[in-house]
């Protein structure tokens, strides 16, 4: 398995310019969210998807918006960025825990770093 | 305001002595919680978690205490190695696994 892979790796964008990221995973789970990550500051959530089709807003979704067609695919849209959201953005789908204790946990893609001008 | 606290931005241990990472946590409704170490230019990779029914759960070298009247829990390294050098966030959620809160991160470099 793969897990959960992001695309692109690193983007500069000008403001007021568009972009995707793309988020897959191939667990096979059904939750998947987006976070970003801001120095001094831990993980935020930005959205979540319980399933296909199935959005909610998190914590930031302000300038953000998603979309859940299929199981495997997550991507976050910024329809027109700002310098404010100039950040390192993460993908996660929720999944079993490997220590076998009945738990469940997040599971990260290796992020997105974004730099808006 | 920070739901989940991590006060101490960095800590430095000798390798083979034990590692103690910190967190305090505000909200008396979450139920679960989880440690994630993360390395420069990766993502957060779980390292271990707790429910609110126990206060100890442990995973090889890694033992997370949960302290529930004092919202504290304590992530320890026994022994710590060199390769535990990273950024250490705690997380709480609560109804379910969904929303993570993280804390703002502790960097932990473990020297020879």
């Amino acid at each position: 398995n793969a897990g959960v892979t992001q695309t692109p790796k690193f983007q500069v964008l000008k403001t007021g310019q568009s972009m995707t990221l793309q988020c897959a995973q191939d667990m096979n789970h059904e939750y998947m969210s987006w976070y970003r990550q801001d120095p001094g500051m831990g993980l935020r959530l930005i959205h979540y998807s319980v399933g296909a089709g199935i959005t909610d807003q998190g914590e930031v979704p302000n300038g953000y918006n998603v979309s859940r067609s299929t199981t495997e695919d997550f991507p976050l849209r910024l329809l027109s960025a700002a310098p404010s959201q100039t950040s390192v953005y993460f993908c996660a789908s929720r999944g079993w825990t490997r220590t076998g204790d009945n738990q469940e946990t997040q599971y990260f893609g290796p992020g997105t770093r974004l730099l808006v001008l | 305001d920070q739901q989940v606290k991590q006060n101490s931005p960095s800590l430095s241990v000798q390798e083979g002595r034990i590692s103690i990472l910190n967190c305090d946590y505000t909200n008396s409704m979450f139920d679960y919680f989880l440690w994630y170490k993360k390395y420069p230019a990766e993502g957060p990779t779980f390292l271990i978690s707790i429910s609110s029914i126990k206060d100890k759960n442990e995973d090889g070298r890694f033992t997370v205490f949960l302290n529930k009247s004092a919202k504290h829990l304590s992530l320890h390294i026994v022994p710590s190695q060199p390769g535990d050098s990273a950024v250490y966030f705690c997380a709480a959620s609560f109804g379910g696994y969904n929303k993570l809160i993280f804390g703002a991160g502790t960097r932990l470099a473990v020297h020879p």
